[in-house]
C-alpha cells in the first residue's frame, strides 16, 4: 500500500501567485517526520521544509510552509508568491521505521511537477 | 564548503560488467544512504548504513553493493545481478538518529549500452 500520496502529478502556477501542493500519508507510528524536497532539472534534491508529529505549529521556511492537518493525515506545501525558478519536481517524504525496527528510512511519493508560468 | 560529492555525473556499463558509483561526505554525518530514482517516480531506498563498518539492506537492494570503511565514503555497486540498472542514483547523508533531514548529493546517471 502506497505511504505516501501526491495525488496531483502536474500543476501549473502564474508567477507571484501562491499554489499548493497535496501530499497524504499513511502510518500506525505516533512519531514520525514529514518532509518537501525540490527536485530541479538537475536532478538534485533540495530540502524545503520539515514537520515533525508532535509540532503543534506549522512549519515555515521563508515563502514555503506546511498546511498539517493530522486528524486527515494530510501534510500540503504551500509557496506563496510563486518565482520563475520554484519551477520544479517536489517530493513529499516520510520517515518510518525500516523493516528491523530498530532504524529509520524515507518513504517517498511520486511527486508533482510544478510549472511556473510567466 | 561542506556537502556531498558523487561522481562520475554520468556512467555507462556494458552488460555483465560491475559498476561502481562513489559517494563522498565532509559533513561528518554518521548515516549514509542510496536511493534509485526511475522517470517519472519517487526515491526508492537501496542501502544504508547508520555507522562505519556496519550497512543495511533498503527496499530494492538485490543487484547491489555497498562498503563503509571510512565515515566520509559509502561506494554503491552495481553488480552485473541487476537486470535493469538504467537509473538516477541519488546519495544521502544526515547525522543519524539525532537528526531528521537527509541531504543529497548531485546524483549520478547511470546507462546501459
Amino acid at each position: 500500500a502506497q505511504k505516501i500520496t501526491q495525488t496531483q502529478p502536474g500543476m501549473f502556477v502564474q508567477e507571484k501567485e501562491a499554489v499548493t501542493l497535496d501530499c497524504t500519508y499513511d502510518t500506525s507510528d505516533q512519531s514520525y517526520g514529514l518532509f518537501w524536497y525540490k527536485q530541479p532539472s538537475s536532478g538534485e534534491m533540495i530540502f524545503l521544509i520539515y514537520q515533525g508529529s508532535y509540532d503543534e505549529q506549522n512549519a515555515t521556511e521563508g515563502r514555503y510552509s506546511l498546511n498539517f492537518q493530522k486528524a486527515r493525515k494530510s501534510a500540503n506545501l504551500v509557496i506563496s508568491a510563486s518565482q520563475l525558478g520554484d519551477s520544479a519536481m517536489y517530493f513529499c517524504a516520510m520517515r518510518e521505521r525500516t523493516s528491523g525496527g530498530s532504524n529509520y528510512k524515507l518513504t517517498f511519493g511520486k511527486g508533482t511537477l510544478l510549472t511556473v508560468n510567466p | 564548503d561542506g556537502g556531498i560529492t558523487q561522481s562520475p555525473k554520468y556512467l555507462f556499463r556494458k552488460e555483465g560488467q560491475n559498476v561502481t558509483l562513489s559517494c563522498e561526505q565532509n559533513l561528518n554525518h554518521d548515516a549514509m544512504y542510496w536511493y534509485r530514482q526511475d522517470p517519472g517516480q519517487g526515491l526508492r531506498l537501496i542501502y544504508y548504513s547508520q555507522i562505519v563498518n556496519d550497512f543495511q539492506k533498503g527496499d530494492i537492494a538485490e543487484g547491489y553493493s555497498v562498503s563503509r570503511e571510512k565515515k566520509e565514503s559509502f561506494p554503491l555497486t552495481v553488480t552485473s545481478a541487476q537486470k535493469n540498472p538504467t537509473a538516477f542514483y541519488l546519495c544521502a547523508s544526515n547525522r543519524g538518529f539525532s537528526e531528521e533531514t537527509q541531504y543529497f548529493g548531485p546524483g549520478t546517471r547511470l546507462l546501459v549500452l
